[in-house]
């Protein structure tokens, strides 16, 4: 099925630890992003990337990195987990020039103890 | 910063009402967009209404965009179980890279 496929869809994490949360999509988007959820906050940008080799921070990046080495991936790294980071995270995709709706993964939910 | 804030936080109303959700949002855009999350589940993109457009219709939503005031609704009509779920607005900015920035939802409860 095409869309957007995110892994692992739980993780628990001790403090200090590092992982990658894995984002593909295969619609040929040349935009993607990664977002946050937290209880009574929305989605919050961390990182995003408007094709490969492009990558820009959002509204939250501290503790992220990411990368896009290619059109189809786009993962995210968690350099040495904090509770703070306990959310659930999703990944979405677009297709280049604005005004079209993104796509959504089922989303990844992390908890840092 | 969030840009959008929806009103209500939380509707709850029996099956066969209409259901109308509002959002605000601070700075110009270039479209609006409005998207459902089943509980525990990734968001669904319902609509996008572009900032030169007053109203649009997809099946029984109807959304609706005044940028004089910042603001849209949602308005789900005819309203079924189904429908119970979290509803988030989300603005694209008109300049720069294209971004979403969200506001924080309305949970919808159909009985």
């Amino acid at each position: 099925n095409a869309g957007v496929t995110q892994t692992p869809k739980f993780q628990v994490l001790k403090t200090g630890q590092s992982m990658t949360l894995q984002c593909a999509q295969d619609m040929n988007h040349e935009y993607m992003s990664w977002y946050r959820q937290d209880p009574g906050m929305g989605l919050r940008l961390i990182h995003y990337s408007v094709g490969a080799g492009i990558t820009d921070q959002g509204e939250v990046p501290n503790g992220y990195n990411v990368s896009r080495s290619t059109t189809e991936d786009f993962p995210l790294r968690l350099l040495s987990a904090a509770p703070s980071q306990t959310s659930v995270y999703f990944c979405a995709s677009s297709t280049q020039g604005g005004g079209h709706g993104y796509t959504f993964g089922s989303g990844t939910r992390l908890t840092v103890v | 910063s969030q840009q959008g804030e929806e009103d209500p936080q939380a509707l709850s109303i029996q099956e066969g009402e209409n259901a109308t959700m509002n959002c605000s949002y601070k700075t110009s855009i270039n479209n609006l967009q409005w998207y459902r999350q089943n509980s525990g589940r990734g968001l669904v993109h319902l609509i996008l209404i572009r900032s030169n457009e007053r109203e649009k219709h997809s099946g029984r939503l109807r959304v609706t965009l005044d940028t004089s005031k910042k603001s849209s609704s949602l308005l789900i009509t005819a309203s079924r179980a189904a429908d119970t779920a979290s509803y988030f607005c989300a603005t694209e900015g008109n300049s720069g890279y294209s971004t979403l920035t969200f506001g924080k939802g309305t949970m919808l409860l159909v009985s």
